[in-house]
């Protein structure tokens, strides 16, 4: 059974960076499709992006000029950048595993909540 | 893009009552359509892919059913534990991109 728990700060500034870290627990992340996924009251949720864990990525054209996804197989972790965050960046962000077809998320972090707020 | 609607917005039944949810897809071209539940605070889980297939653990009251741009959610006899939030969503292969629907509230 994959477990996935995000971490990163819960308060960002606005204009800075916005880092989020999901770390996967699990016996090799060697063949992941892993996804970004956020839930903001006004938007619903919304999908961000997708890492595999060879470092090829997809990200939603919407946010793709801000957004950037990293892993690093060795600590079964996989990272979210979104720079130049503004208020409407506020929401909980929910790292999700890939099913096997790719087109679906079998499993789910809890989610950590990001507040962009001077 | 294709735009996923939920219907009803919100599903008012009692225990054992059957609840049917629908979600419908803007336009053609949706290659894959899955279900979720997510209850407030917990991971969201995956409860049918492929429009019809249970997820692994799924109990059979859930069934999923539809094609093309209309998509149903059924649960035979609702129990204490499945009133949440469900959302569908879909993925189109060009672009490559998932979206969710807005997501049906069932409750007591």
């Amino acid at each position: 059974q994959v477990q996935l728990q995000e971490s990163g700060p819960g308060l960002v500034k606005p204009s800075e960076t916005l880092s989020l870290v999901c770390s996967v627990s699990y016996d090799s992340i060697s063949t992941f499709f892993l996804s970004w996924i956020r839930q903001t009251p006004g938007k619903g949720l919304e999908w961000i992006g997708y890492i595999h864990s060879s470092g090829n990525t997809n990200y939603n054209p919407s946010l793709k000029s801000r957004v950037a996804m990293s892993v690093d197989t060795s600590k079964k972790q996989f990272s979210l950048m979104l720079n130049s965050v503004t208020a409407a960046d506020t929401a909980t962000y929910f790292c999700a595993k890939h099913g096997t077809s790719a087109w679906d998320f079998e499993s789910w972090g809890q989610g950590t909540l990001v507040t962009v707020s001077s | 893009e294709i735009v996923l609607t939920q219907s009803p917005a919100t599903l008012s039944l009692s225990p054992g009552e059957r609840a049917t949810l629908s979600c419908r897809a803007s336009q053609s071209g949706v290659s894959s359509l899955a279900w979720y539940q997510h209850k407030p605070g917990q991971a969201p889980r995956l409860l049918i892919h492929d429009a019809y297939k249970r997820a692994a653990g799924i109990p059979a009251r859930f069934s999923g059913s539809g094609s093309g741009t209309d998509f149903t959610l059924s649960i035979s006899s609702l129990e204490a534990e499945d009133f949440a939030v469900y959302y569908c969503q879909q993925t189109s292969n060009w672009p490559l991109i998932f979206t969710f629907g807005p997501g049906t509230t069932v409750d007591i």
